[in-house]
């Protein structure tokens, strides 16, 4: 049975805080994927990593940053935690090829004060 | 405008209606996915598809590549099937093929 999941279901952080959310698969799949969720703005892409230490900007990297230093686990690092950055936070992850499913975990819901 | 559009944003039906949901994209793509979210925040794959018609119990997708509009019905709605029902399609770029996604449609299903 495929599995992603992410170290917290449930986040509280104050403004200026630094936050890691950790996102594991255990399908041994290249690519993994965060995004953030918004009401009325559905899912954005924030970081990608088609391999160990490769990393691609999504749509809105600003104020994020990634690190992918194990195949299985990719983290999503909020230097300075601000408010405008409360949001639920999904981890992805799909084999390489045009025909690869992605497999989401759980979710984050951060809410930083 | 969204390259990922969907209708309608909510939909609220009585048990055993037939449901659907449409979804049209403005870029070329080389899949299309619908996904299930249910409350608390996990997403499931129900389908992806590149032509034609797929079925899986009582849900089935459609898409019209020419007409760039996909569709997923529910036959035989069920309270249990209340969710957002997302589309997303998978844009041409080599690599880590990116998904690009509508805003969601929360269906409600009343018994």
């Amino acid at each position: 049975d495929v599995k992603v999941t992410q170290s917290s279901r449930y986040l509280v952080k104050r403004t200026g805080e630094k936050v890691f959310l950790e996102c594991v698969q255990d399908m041994d799949h290249e690519n993994m994927f965060w995004y953030r969720q918004d009401p009325g703005l559905g899912l954005r892409l924030i970081y990608f990593s088609y391999d160990v230490k490769m990393k691609e900007k999504g749509d809105i990297p600003e104020g994020y940053s990634v690190s992918r230093e194990k195949k299985e686990r990719f983290s999503l690092i909020l230097e300075s935690a601000s408010t405008n950055q409360t949001s639920m936070y999904l981890c992805a992850s799909s084999r390489q090829g045009r025909r690869g499913t992605q497999y989401f975990g759980p979710g984050t819901r951060l809410l930083v004060l | 405008k969204n390259e990922v559009e969907q209708s309608p944003q909510n939909l609220t039906a009585q048990e055993g209606e037939f449901i659907t949901i449409n979804c049209s994209y403005s870029v070329g793509i080389s899949a299309l996915h619908w996904l299930q979210q249910h409350p608390g925040g996990g997403i499931v794959s129900l389908f992806m598809l590149s032509s034609g018609k797929k079925k899986h119990g009582r849900l089935i997708a459609t898409i019209n590549i020419q007409e760039k509009h996909s569709s997923l019905h529910i036959t035989a709605s069920h309270p249990r099937d209340s969710a957002v029902y997302i589309c997303a399609v998978r844009s041409g770029i080599q690599g880590a093929q990116k998904l690009v996604f509508g805003q969601g449609t929360r269906l409600t299903i009343n018994p």
